[in-house]
């Protein structure tokens, strides 16, 4: 069965620059979420959107943005890399309300950003 | 505000041992939701079970069992017969199942367990 897709798998960017990171979820999921996971750390949600609006705001910081686009994939902007942003960052994906309540997340395989 | 603690931070086991993976949370919703995952060494998170907070069944997958206890805000994970493959990281979380936001978990932080042969 087809899974959650993140690309890159791994990314290494220097302090300051800007990294994007695409999800692309399960067929017919239209929710899709953002998770940190820092070194030695559990997962943090960052962000989260249903059919395209933000559904939930976490702990995103304001250097970060992120979008849902019609296909439901979606993107997450980081902006001037801190090197305390290194981390897996993770993408899910559910189905939403729509079917009457969501169901349960899949995770991808994240992608892991070294800022150097 | 929730939270999810795993007292045990690391386990280690023989093989075929069982072992049970402690979760204990705190919510004030009346409504909510309690996951495993699974993350082996590769990284990827594995999604293992989520339970409804109105649904207090025990459940059995295998050699995987979950013991879920409302009155001690417990959810714990039982390996039965472990093996060296079950060597992996495991977080319980909880998110409000009332919220538009479903699967905005907040995680425990984790147990290791190491299966050694």
């Amino acid at each position: 069965a087809a899974g959650v897709i993140q690309s890159p798998r791994h990314l290494i960017k220097e302090k300051r620059e800007t990294a994007t990171l695409k999800c692309y979820p399960i067929p017919r999921h239209d929710t899709v979420y953002w998770y940190q996971q820092g070194p030695g750390q559990d997962p943090q949600f960052l962000i989260s959107f249903y059919e395209k609006m933000q559904s939930d705001k976490g702990s995103i910081p304001d250097r970060f943005s992120a979008q849902q686009f019609s296909d439901y994939h979606s993107e997450l902007n980081m902006s001037s890399l801190e090197l305390g942003d290194s981390a897996l960052y993770f993408c899910a994906s559910s189905l939403g309300p729509r079917t009457g309540k969501y169901t349960e997340a899949f995770f991808g395989q994240g992608t892991r950003l070294t800022v150097v | 505000a929730q939270k999810v603690t795993q007292a045990q931070t690391e386990i280690s086991v023989v093989e075929k041992e069982d072992v049970t993976l402690d979760c204990v949370y705190e919510t004030r919703d009346t409504t909510y939701y309690l996951f495993w995952y699974k993350q082996p060494p590769s990284g990827e998170l594995v999604f293992l079970i989520r339970r409804n907070s109105f649904d207090e069944q025990n459940e059995i997958s295998g050699r995987y069992s979950w013991n879920f206890q409302k009155s001690t805000s417990s959810f714990n994970f039982t390996i039965t017969a472990s093996q060296v493959v079950d060597s992996a990281v495991y977080f319980c979380a909880l998110s409000d199942s009332s919220k538009n936001a479903g699967n905005m978990l907040t995680f425990g932080g984790g147990t290791r367990l190491m299966v050694k042969p």
